[in-house]
């Protein structure tokens, strides 16, 4: 059964400082991961999905890598922003799953200072 | 990004009352869509996937007849706790896929019974 891990469950850090978070998963044979942001009660936004041929994947400030041979995914945000202070989730989809089910990480608590 | 909508984002019943959740996907077709259930603190449950034309799936512990989704249509999908009791307050998330491939998540409905 996949699991999926991240780490640190929280994180702490002044405006301007990269944040590095990490997401492990135990079975490598992975159809895709996503990485997910969520708001105090509010829904999951979709930040970035990295299919299981890809390395890494970009969007703005935003820099997703993939080793799905040594099971991990790390998320980086450059030049945080207060506004980035939120939960950040990590997915990931099966590659023998036909309906698309997720399995999440229990997330990464982040609050940047101003 | 796709827009997933989730209607109402909050609602209060009394115990022993039923209520609907919708889940619509605005600007894409969704075969699949998924029903999670999110505790404070913690991540997402996975409660059931609803097929487009076809009975839901359940994950193990989740009562169908508590629990009934129906998936009417390739945009609509809809959750009804029925007979709601207190234990059943929750956070409800849901979300639809786009391309078979990329999760979008709905804004989430916080039910409270009273």
């Amino acid at each position: 059964k996949q699991e999926v891990t991240q780490i640190p469950a929280a994180l702490s850090v002044p405006e301007g400082e990269n944040l590095v978070l990490n997401c492990s998963f135990t079975d490598s044979a992975i159809y895709n991961l996503q990485w997910f942001r969520q708001d105090p009660g509010k829904g999951l936004t979709s930040l970035l999905l990295i299919q299981s041929s890809q390395r890494e994947q970009t969007s703005g400030r935003l820099n997703a890598s993939l080793d799905k041979s040594s099971g991990r995914s790390t998320l980086y945000i450059a030049a945080s922003q207060p506004g980035d202070s939120a939960t950040y989730l990590c997915a990931v989809r099966s590659a023998t799953d036909s309906w698309g089910k997720l399995q999440f990480g229990a997330g990464t608590q982040v609050v940047v200072t101003p | 990004g796709a827009v997933v909508s989730q209607h109402p984002s909050r609602v209060i019943c009394k115990s022993g009352t039923s209520v609907k959740i919708e889940c619509r996907s605005l600007d894409f077709q969704a075969t699949t869509m998924f029903w999670y259930r999110q505790f404070p603190k913690q991540s997402l449950m996975l409660m059931a996937t609803s097929n487009e034309g076809s009975k839901a799936t359940y994950e193990q512990g989740v009562e169908k007849d508590k629990f009934l989704i129906n998936h009417a249509s390739l945009t609509l999908s809809t959750l009804t706790v029925t007979s709601a009791h207190p234990e059943d307050s929750s956070f409800y998330i849901c979300s639809a896929l786009l391309a078979n491939t990329e999760a979008f998540f709905g804004q989430g409905t916080r039910l409270t019974v009273v």
